[in-house]
């Protein structure tokens, strides 16, 4: 079946450090989601990526979808301590699927002062 | 919109007992998933509905495990007899399918301890 990984798995980062999240599928995506848990809580949806190259933006964040549909990343610029959490991204397949999202692996973010 | 709802927040149960775990989704929405979470597995799908009707139960652990839902603003999953290795965070979720850029909105979940 459809498999997301994550990486990496956890970064810590100083406060005001940039920090990047990479998720790779197994099988060719139709469209990409980005999700955001914080500690204690549960998944936020953030962003929805469906073309191929395509680049989005949301203040410091930025979502980049790869030219093969496959694989996709989250940039945070100058992270604040208000980012720590967990992000995920969840990938809904070509074939069948309907409207079932595979999620990735998530990378856990840890913003220190 | 309340948003998901779900019940109960937290639920302990012993070994053996049935369980029950209730979801109220976003009122219009014709998609409903359960998701389980746990730190060695990450978010699984369970099961997800379409307008009321199981459509992927592959994700379902076991015969333990069911799911319904009866009308379209309410699901139910059920656990008998529950393990200790059930012991996670369930979510509900819901979506309205066919609509672009709309993701998953999830419900604050409930966290199932079996000892």
């Amino acid at each position: 079946g459809q498999q997301v990984m994550q990486i990496p798995q956890y970064q810590h980062v100083q406060e005001g450090e940039d920090f990047t999240t990479y998720c790779n599928s197994s099988t060719t995506l139709s469209n990409i989601q980005w999700y955001k848990q914080r500690p204690g809580g549960h998944p936020v949806f953030l962003i929805q990526l469906v073309k191929s190259g395509e680049v989005k933006k949301q203040k410091r964040l930025t979502f980049q979808f790869g030219e093969a549909k496959k694989n996709s990343s989250l940039h945070i610029t100058a992270t604040q301590t208000t980012d720590v959490g967990t992000y995920f991204c969840a990938g809904r397949g070509v074939t069948g699927g309907g409207n079932k999202l595979t999620f990735g692996t998530g990378t856990q973010l840890k913003v220190e002062l | 919109d309340a948003g998901v709802i779900q019940s109960p927040r937290h639920e302990v149960t012993e070994m053996g007992q049935e369980v029950t775990l209730r979801c109220k989704p976003i009122s219009g929405h014709n998609s409903l998933f359960w998701y389980r979470q746990t730190m060695m597995r990450g978010l699984e799908l369970l099961i997800y509905f379409n307008n009321n009707v199981p459509i992927d139960d592959s994700g379902m652990p076991e015969d333990r495990f069911s799911a319904k839902m009866p009308n379209a603003s309410f699901s139910t999953l059920k656990i008998q007899p529950s393990e200790p290795r059930d012991s996670a965070v369930y979510f509900c979720a819901s979506s309205l399918q066919g609509q672009t850029n709309y993701g998953y909105t999830f419900g604050s979940g409930t966290r199932l301890t079996v000892v």
